[in-house]
């Protein structure tokens, strides 16, 4: 079974501080994904990467950085996080394509952005 | 912009009671189609795709829904629910448009079942 796993279940962190969100996954998917969940907007994309060292801007990719330097992982960087931040960041991947394929999602990171 | 919309927010039916959760998009050309269910306390998972052939589709726990191409809707039905299917429901669409084809999800309906 696909694991994707994120290395923190809940982060609280202050204003301004530069956060890490880590996202490792081991079925060797070549496409990783960011995005973040809000109650009553769903899943909005941040950032995605197709491939070592690639990475595309997603829907809302303001205030947000990635880094892809190995294959089986995908960070999420807040420069400096701010109260608006504060949100469940899921990770997820898939197999390589065009898109349209299924996604298999970690289990989130609730930061909180005091 | 290409959007999903999920008609209803939250839900709350019996047990036994039939489920209909409503999706629709806005796009005209071809499209994969999925639902995404979030149990309490776990990670998103697949509940059922649509990438082409019947329209009628089944998931996992009795779901089912349907591709009707005229009304741009994916409805997800399940004729009895149980107290096990409370969870947030994801409607979620691949338009295929060139280059690489994004996943946008609706907002998502919150379905609580009461014994």
């Amino acid at each position: 079974d696909v694991k994707v796993t994120q290395s923190s279940r809940y982060l609280v962190k202050r204003t301004g501080e530069k956060v890490f969100l880590e996202c490792v996954q081991d079925m060797d998917h070549e496409n990783m994904f960011w995005y973040r969940q809000d109650p009553g907007l769903g899943l909005r994309l941040i950032y995605f990467s197709y491939d070592v060292k690639m990475k595309e801007k997603g829907d809302i990719p303001e205030g947000y950085s990635v880094s892809r330097e190995k294959k089986e992982r995908f960070s999420l960087i807040l420069e400096s996080a701010s109260t608006n931040q504060t949100s469940m960041y899921l990770c997820a991947s898939s197999w390589g394509g065009q898109g349209g394929e299924k996604l298999f999602f970690g289990s989130g990171t609730q930061l909180s952005v005091l | 912009a290409q959007s999903v919309s999920q008609h209803n927010h939250h839900v709350i039916l019996s047990e036994a009671a039939s489920l209909e959760l409503g999706c629709n998009y806005s796009y005209g050309g071809t499209v994969n189609l999925f639902w995404y269910v979030q149990y309490p306390g776990q990670h998103l998972q697949l509940l059922l795709k649509y990438f082409s052939g019947d329209p009628l589709v089944k998931g996992i726990k009795g779901f089912e829904a349907e591709f009707i191409k005229s009304k741009f809707s994916f409805n997800l039905r399940k004729p009895s629910v149980q107290w096990s299917d409370t969870a947030e429901y994801f409607c979620a669409v691949t338009p295929f448009s060139g280059g690489y084809n994004k996943l946008i999800f609706g907002a998502g309906t919150r379905l609580a079942v009461h014994p």
